[in-house]
């Protein structure tokens, strides 16, 4: 059963283009989150996701980020109009449920911006 | 709102010896877990222990134990017979209640093992 897929693994960005993260849940599992980890810091909680929904987004700023999980495909997390203070590693979990609160964490992407 | 406290940024132990290394937490929630998580310098997230709050009993796998103080809301990890593998930055997480989804993680202590 392959883990949770993120690409790209590392993304460089000139300052205000976009920025595509992608995130492949495990098989099986339909909710999905982001978390964004700075340099020397923890991760720390952005979105919260379903099929189609977004159940959470209180750790999203107000703007230049959304998050979609259509009903087909993997999970995208896209920043526009990048600025150097978005440079940071992005993770995505993914879990079959809420009861247990068990996530299981992709390798992460790394994004670069100069 | 939920917050996690580490208060050791880093920690060293011998190989083969025991190290513990210190959580605190706050949470309004009755119901809700904790868990220990690990990031090699690979930088991906492993699950390495998770305890439910309203189980008394310590939870253990393998070399890894906890001491749950749900009164005293701490919540410490101990490793056994450090290997060297073992290196890496440990996060505790809170999860639970009415957030249900979201992880709220600590600070992160760097633990160095020692050959």
């Amino acid at each position: 059963n392959a883990g949770v897929m993120q690409n790209p693994r590392h993304l460089v960005r000139r300052r205000g283009q976009e920025a595509r993260l992608r995130c492949s849940p495990m098989k099986g599992h339909s909710h999905v989150y982001w978390y964004r980890q700075l340099p020397e810091e923890g991760l720390k909680f952005m979105v919260y996701l379903q099929k189609e929904n977004i159940i959470d987004e209180s750790g999203m700023p107000k703007e230049r980020f959304s998050a979609e999980f259509p009903k087909e495909g993997p999970s995208i997390l896209r920043i526009q109009q990048v600025v150097r203070g978005d440079s940071a590693a992005y993770f995505c979990a993914s879990s079959a449920g809420t009861v247990t609160y068990e996530q299981y964490f992709g390798p992460g992407t790394r994004l670069t911006v100069t | 709102a939920q917050t996690v406290t580490q208060s050791q940024p880093e920690m060293s132990v011998q190989e083969a010896e025991t190290v513990t290394l210190s959580c605190t937490y706050d949470t309004s929630e009755s119901d809700y877990y904790l868990f220990w998580y690990k990031q090699p310098p690979s930088r991906q997230m492993i699950l390495v222990i998770r305890q439910e709050a309203y189980k008394q009993q310590n939870a253990t796998e393998n070399r890894f134990s906890v001491n749950f103080q749900k009164a005293a809301k701490s919540f410490s990890l101990k490793i056994s017979d450090s290997q060297l593998g073992d290196a890496a930055m440990y996060f505790c997480v809170n999860a639970g209640g009415t957030s249900y989804g979201k992880l709220t993680f600590g600070q992160g202590t760097i633990l160095t093992v020692h050959p």
